[in-house]
């Protein structure tokens, strides 16, 4: 494809259920973003990948939080037993390189009611 | 088809000098449009505009939003070696609440 896509691109779910939100980044991208965005605050850093190294988890609020990625393909952010606070929008970014220009997906909107 | 594009992709200036960053859109049913600072992995907010022809302002840096034109800019006066980054233009649609980022504007400023 041509760009970075997410999906499903709105998400309702309730409070203690698990979610899984996935990314496909653009072909021959070898980092991969995940981003937070709660409404009216910037981007909150996740996860990222690059090439087959162990990801930097550094970012993830909590050990509910969990990332994974296949080769240089799709990955997947799953948050289990979600909590409201958790409601934002997830944002996927992949560059060619680390430190690269970040091509971004249009987010998955997560609201746990 | 929604998207972002900033201008220009690339920019070197030395210390002292001021930058004008561009970001125009095309993106349905508006809500707000984004700057913010790259410098490693986690871009840094820097401001959000949600109305036209008020500019904001944060130390040696102010952005405009112009609804008309359907862009953007983001200034930066005397600036210094720390402004190195890449500055990421976004805008939030209230179709779907979806963001769409430019590719960003990598700046560097040398000594």
């Amino acid at each position: 494809g041509a760009g970075v896509s997410q999906s499903p691109s709105n998400k309702v779910t309730e409070k203690g259920k698990d979610v899984e939100l996935r990314c496909d980044p653009i072909s021959g991208h070898t980092a991969l973003y995940w981003y937070r965005q709660r409404l009216g605050q910037g981007l909150e850093f996740l996860i990222y990948f690059q090439g087959n190294s162990a990801p930097d988890k550094s970012g993830l609020p909590s050990d509910r939080f969990s990332a994974e990625r296949t080769g240089e393909s799709v990955s997947t952010l799953t948050i289990q037993r979600t909590q409201q606070e958790d409601s934002a929008v997830y944002l996927c970014a992949s560059s060619l390189i680390v430190g690269g220009e970040q091509y971004f997906g249009p987010g998955t909107r997560l609201t746990v009611t | 088809e929604d998207k972002v594009v900033q201008s220009p992709l690339s920019l070197v200036v030395h210390e002292g000098d001021t930058v004008t960053l561009n970001c125009s859109y095309e993106v349905t049913n508006f809500r707000s449009l984004l700057w913010y600072k790259q410098e490693k992995k986690a871009p840094t907010f820097l401001f959000m505009l949600t109305s036209s022809g008020i500019e904001k302002k944060s130390g040696r840096l102010s952005s405009i939003l112009d609804k008309k034109e359907l862009s953007s800019i983001l200034n930066i006066t005397a600036t210094q070696t720390g402004d190195s980054a890449i500055y990421l233009c976004a805008v939030e649609s209230r179709t779907g609440n979806q963001f769409y980022f430019g590719t960003g504007t990598s700046l560097t400023v040398i000594p």
